[in-house]
């Protein structure tokens, strides 16, 4: 079964730049989805197909991926960013999804 | 867009079933599918399975297809999920996601439901 692995935390300081990484065996073959979950909200996918942008988020999130990781990266981060995000494949081998472990992102 | 609204949170006994339901609102339902996925502490996040809301063509995660059943009710715009045999491990925030009609992993999962907590206790 295909594995993503990600940092468990991520902490930077308000304005400043995050990036989240999700690892994988050639994952750059996958597609990559990003998922932003706050507690007590619905998740949002930040990030679809590796770097495109749904049309309700920032541009300060952007997305890309090559070689065995995917990263996230948001810029000027602020408060309202405070989230675990989750990166996201199909696995074409199993037939299923597959999710990383989560990075919590802490906005100092 | 388009929205998805769930039904409540549940509180179950073990080997007891839970039926959760997600109706869709603003767009054509059946030109969708969903997935349906959970969120447990300290487990994030686990995919269930994807049902097309056309014809009720189903895919399911191995770990759960024996205990799970997704359907869909196109007169209403309802879709839902069936879990039997439940235990402790299955406590968790379930969601219903909108993406793909043909078949899961083609698309992102663009609209969520706001989510139903089900807990397994006895």
């Amino acid at each position: 079964s295909y594995v993503l692995t990600q940092p468990p935390s991520v902490s930077v300081a308000s304005g400043k730049t995050a990036r989240v990484t999700c690892g994988g065996n050639n994952l750059e073959s996958k597609t990559v989805h990003w998922i932003q979950v706050r507690p007590g909200q619905a998740p949002v996918v930040v990030i679809s197909h590796d770097r495109d942008r749904p049309s309700e988020i920032p541009a300060r999130f952007s997305g890309f991926n090559s070689g065995n990781t995917a990263t996230l990266t948001i810029s000027s981060v602020e408060a309202g960013d405070e989230a675990t995000y989750f990166c996201q494949v199909w696995d074409t081998s199993g037939d299923h999804y597959v999710f990383g472990p989560g990075t919590k992102v802490t906005v100092l | 867009q388009g929205q998805l609204v769930q039904s409540g949170g549940e509180v179950k006994k073990p080997g007891a079933s839970v039926r959760v339901s997600c109706k869709g609102s603003g767009y054509t339902f059946a030109s969708f599918g969903i997935s349906w996925v959970r969120l447990a502490p300290g487990r994030g996040l686990e995919w269930l399975g994807w049902i097309s809301a056309y014809n009720g063509n189903t895919e399911y995660s191995q770990k759960v297809q024996d205990r799970v059943t997704l359907t869909t009710e196109k007169s209403t715009g309802t879709a839902y999920m069936e879990l039997r045999s439940l235990t402790s491990d299955d406590t968790a925030l379930y969601f219903c996601a909108r993406e793909s009609l043909t078949r899961p992993g083609v698309d992102y999962f663009d609209v969520w439901g706001q989510g139903t907590m089900l807990t397994v206790s006895s």
